[in-house]
């Protein structure tokens, strides 16, 4: 069964830092990895998609890599601000899974940005 | 564009009841899924679906029943409500290889 691990589960930082979240999976059979970002009593926001002949993935002050021969993906948070904190989460689809869609998630990274 | 909506956000149910969450997606994707949230367990799928008419269980379904027979519309119907049901429900959909997108959530409480 595929499992999905986000350490730490919490961390926090000062505003500007470049930070990385980790994400590693025991199955590097993947079809599809996808970060999320929660906030507090909110649904769940697609942050990128990384499909699996892909390495990695940008948007704005974010970009997500991939390498699926060690089992990880990682989130770089570029010049952090306040308005990231949240919780920010990584699922991915096996490769058994692809006809289903089925997500497998982590339990999420809680991230504080401190001004 | 709405993209995905849920309803009603909020419900406050007794034990024993049948309570139904909507969930309703305007871009004509084919999958859909019901998770819930709870602390401690993360997010868990309930049901999900690969076209109308095509339901599958996923790891908690016990208590729960959906229908889709429409691609828009994945009803999660709790047939009679448990304190144990208490969570966030949220409903998300795909077009498939292009990422899930999620719903804003429905808070439930059984007493």
């Amino acid at each position: 069964k595929q499992e999905v691990t986000q350490i730490p589960a919490a961390l926090s930082v000062p505003e500007g830092e470049n930070l990385v979240l980790n994400c590693s999976f025991t199955d590097s059979a993947i079809y599809n990895l996808q970060w999320f970002r929660q906030d507090p009593g909110k649904g769940l926001t697609s942050l990128l998609l990384i499909q699996s002949s892909q390495r990695e993935q940008t948007s704005g002050r974010l970009n997500a890599s991939l390498d699926k021969s060690s089992g990880r993906s990682t989130l770089y948070i570029a010049a952090s601000q306040p308005g990231d904190s949240a919780t920010y989460l990584c699922a991915e689809i096996p490769s058994s899974e692809s006809g289903s869609e089925k997500l497998v998630f982590g339990k999420g990274t809680k991230l504080t940005v401190n001004p | 564009d709405a993209g995905i909506t849920q309803s009603p956000r909020y419900k406050i149910t007794e034990t024993g009841r049948q309570v139904t969450l909507m969930c309703h997606q305007t871009w004509s994707h084919s999958y859909m899924f019901w998770y819930r949230q709870d602390l401690g367990h993360g997010l868990r799928l309930i049901y999900y679906s690969a076209a109308a008419d095509i339901t599958d269980k996923g790891e908690v379904s016990d208590g729960y029943v959906v229908s889709r027979s429409k691609t828009e519309n994945f009803p999660l119907t709790l047939e009679s409500a448990t304190r144990s049901q208490t969570s966030v429900y949220f409903c998300a959909s795909s077009r498939g290889g292009q990422g899930q997108y999620f719903g804003p959530g429905t808070r439930l409480t059984v007493t």
